[in-house]
């Protein structure tokens, strides 16, 4: 079966400076992935997602992630944060159900991001 | 903007009674999911449904049950809920064949309290 896997409980960061969220899966075959992020008392948000392509993919709010193939990992980045960013935020991979092949996605644990003023 | 509307945001029920979370969707996806989210363990897949009628078991589908009934309507069952199910119950949807990798869209949840 398809996992992430998200290192850091929380991700303590000063407004401005560059964040970082780390995510590391574990697939067979080729991976698509996604970020998802959960303000307080919201559902999920989807931010972005790799299939395939660049290896740099560019979502919403300013974020991004960066696939690694060769250390299987697809972090998060923003080059500058906000107060605002601060939140759940979700790593998830497709997988499939066996036999029917019906997809579905597997999420990590979370991080929680703190951005300081 | 695809809706997602869960029809609690906070639910307080007894241990034995028979529950319904109901998830409904605007935007005519073909999939619906219901999972519940523990700290520590993130989202955790219940069921889901890739049709009307249809549905599949997800990693933890002990305890309950589902209707889909109607293509935007997917109904989460807690048969005779127990403490242990206490949770947040998120709903999501998506479009696509066959379950889909395609990102879902979620609910803003239901926190289900069991005393």
């Amino acid at each position: 079966a398809q996992s992430v896997a998200q290192p850091e409980d929380q991700v303590n960061v000063a407004e401005g400076n560059p964040l970082t969220v780390k995510c590391t899966y574990s697939v067979s075959g080729n991976p698509y992935l996604f970020w998802y992020v959960q303000y307080p008392n919201r559902g999920l948000q989807f931010l972005l997602k790799y299939i395939t392509g660049d290896n740099l993919v560019k979502g919403s709010y300013g974020f991004e992630a960066e696939f690694n193939k060769s250390q299987t990992s697809f972090h998060l980045k923003k080059p500058s944060a906000l107060v605002s960013d601060s939140a759940l935020y979700f790593c998830a991979v497709r997988d499939y159900l066996v036999p029917t092949g019906f997809q579905k996605l597997v999420f990590g644990t979370g991080t929680r991001l703190l951005v300081s003023p | 903007d695809v809706k997602v509307t869960q029809s609690s945001r906070y639910l307080v029920k007894r241990t034995g009674e028979k529950v319904f979370l109901e998830c409904v969707q605007d935007m005519d996806h073909e999939n619906m999911f219901w999972y519940r989210q523990d700290p520590g363990l993130g989202l955790r897949l219940i069921y889901f449904s890739y049709d009307v009628k249809m549905k599949e078991k997800g990693d933890i589908p002990e305890g309950y049950s589902v209707s889909r009934e109607k293509k935007e309507r997917f109904s989460l069952i807690l048969e005779s809920a127990s403490t242990n199910q206490t949770s947040m119950y998120l709903c999501a949807s998506s479009y696509g064949a066959r379950g889909s990798g395609q990102p879902q869209h979620f609910g803003d949840g239901t926190r289900l309290s069991i005393l």
